[in-house]
């Protein structure tokens, strides 16, 4: 199995430029995450979806977007990029939500200039 | 691989001793912890979790201990190996809608 697979694995962007985060996942988890991991810190969420259509905010949604459209992906947007948004993002998946096993991506690293 | 946590608290083992990593959390109402291990470049990998309702919980090499009076979460790991060496992370679920991780602690294990 692949399980969560993210691209791109890492990524220059210009500040202003705009790009999407994809993640993919083949374990048939209602739940997805998206969450964002900088030096010394631990890992905030970003956004995250209970299923197919429903999706909403985590702890730092600012500057981001989602969309489920699928059960399999989980695409997360960034509109104008801001060097604040320099960081290694992971997508996740789950089958219980919360309170069991995150299934974590590889990580997508970005960097701002 | 990136490195992340450049500046975190480091334990440093000899292989085949034992490890204790240690957490404190935050929030009394918090109900279910969960602990996380991330080698270099990589995501986190789920080694194991407790509910508030125990104190304790052994896996396989592991032993997760939970005192909910000191707001303090440890991990025991036995006859530790250089495979794990690693970033490990506790995190705690409140009212099942949050999960909120700590900074993180690098183990290192020397031979």
């Amino acid at each position: 199995n692949a399980g969560v697979t993210q691209t791109p694995k890492f990524r220059i962007l210009k500040i202003g430029q705009s790009m999407t985060l994809q993640c993919a996942q083949d374990m048939n988890h209602n739940y997805m995450y998206w969450y964002r991991q900088d030096p010394g810190m631990g890992l905030k969420l970003i956004y995250y979806s209970v299923g197919a259509g429903i999706t909403d905010k985590g702890e730092v949604p600012n500057g981001y977007n989602v969309s489920r459209s699928t059960t399999e992906d989980f695409p997360l947007r960034l509109e104008l990029a801001a060097p604040s948004q320099t960081s290694v993002y992971f997508c996740a998946s789950s089958k219980t939500g919360f309170t069991g096993e995150l299934f974590f991506g590889e990580g997508s690293r970005l960097t701002v200039l | 691989g990136e490195s992340v946590g450049l500046h975190l608290p480091t334990l440093s083992v000899q292989e085949g001793d034992n490890s204790i990593i240690n957490c404190a959390y935050s929030n009394s109402a918090s109900d279910y912890f969960i602990w996380y291990k991330q080698e270099s470049g990589k995501g986190p990998q789920f080694i194991i979790d407790i509910r508030s309702n125990m104190d304790k919980r052994q896996g396989q090499r592991v032993t997760v201990l939970l005192n909910k009076t000191v707001k303090h979460l440890s991990l025991q790991i036995a006859a530790t190996q250089p495979g794990d060496s690693a970033v490990y992370f506790c995190a705690e679920n409140i009212n099942t809608d949050k999960l909120i991780f700590g900074t993180g602690t690098r183990l290192q294990v020397f031979p």
